[in-house]
């Protein structure tokens, strides 16, 4: 069956050091790959969005990977600040109609000063 | 910077009661989407709807539901006898291409007694 698992539920880390967030999937071929931010009672907020042919993408202190092959993106957010603190999803685009869109269940992230 | 109007923001009903959920997406994209979340859950896809059609949908997204954009600003859920089960935030999305970022409103927070 599909599944997608992100590395963790939470995730703490000190500021100023670079936090790395995995997800995983099997039995998927997503043609995009994107991650998305939520705060605590609100909706997610886009990230970056990467394609299957594409090996990263950045922007400003994130960057994400994509390995079609190992089937997993890698999230990076750098010199990590308590303002990056909160839950970050990763969600599969198949690409082809008739399928959905599918979020992961989040790693909760918290960056300690 | 425009964004996701959704109303209202915390909605309470009776099992068996029928609910509308609104949404003004952005105005000039074209895909729009609801999504639910219960409590401490992942994000879930519920439906998908591009030139006044629905082009995805999910298992979740049954009888019960349907949805409809009755004007050319908003995009509604509609749930025709709701059960304790449906009791989560329900947000909207809506973007400008089919497989781009997703601009999610804020939530409804639906509460089924």
């Amino acid at each position: 069956s599909q599944k997608i698992e992100q590395n963790s539920e939470a995730l703490n880390i000190q500021e100023g050091k670079t936090a790395t967030l995995t997800c995983n999937y099997t039995n998927y071929s997503p043609a995009y790959l994107q991650w998305y931010r939520q705060d605590p009672g609100r909706g997610p907020v886009f990230l970056l969005l990467i394609r299957e042919n594409e090996k990263e993408k950045r922007k400003e202190r994130l960057k994400v990977t994509f390995d079609t092959t190992l089937k997993q993106s890698l999230f990076h957010i750098t010199a990590s600040q308590p303002a990056d603190s909160a839950t970050y999803l990763c969600a599969l685009d198949p690409g082809d109609y008739g399928q959905n869109f599918v979020f992961g269940p989040g790693t909760r992230l918290s960056v300690l000063p | 910077e425009p964004e996701v109007t959704q109303t209202p923001s915390h909605q309470v009903t009776q099992m068996g009661q029928e609910v509308i959920l609104r949404c003004v997406p952005i105005s000039n994209h074209l895909y729009f989407y609801w999504y639910r979340q219960i409590l401490g859950q992942k994000v879930e896809f519920l439906v998908s709807f591009y030139n006044n059609e629905i082009s995805e949908k999910s298992e979740i997204f049954d009888d019960q539901f349907s949805v409809e954009r009755p004007d050319g600003s908003n995009f509604t859920l509609k749930i025709r006898s709701t059960k304790l089960e449906d009791s989560a935030m329900y947000f909207c999305a809506s973007s400008e291409r089919r497989r781009g970022e997703q601009y999610f409103g804020p939530g409804t927070r639906l509460t089924v007694t």
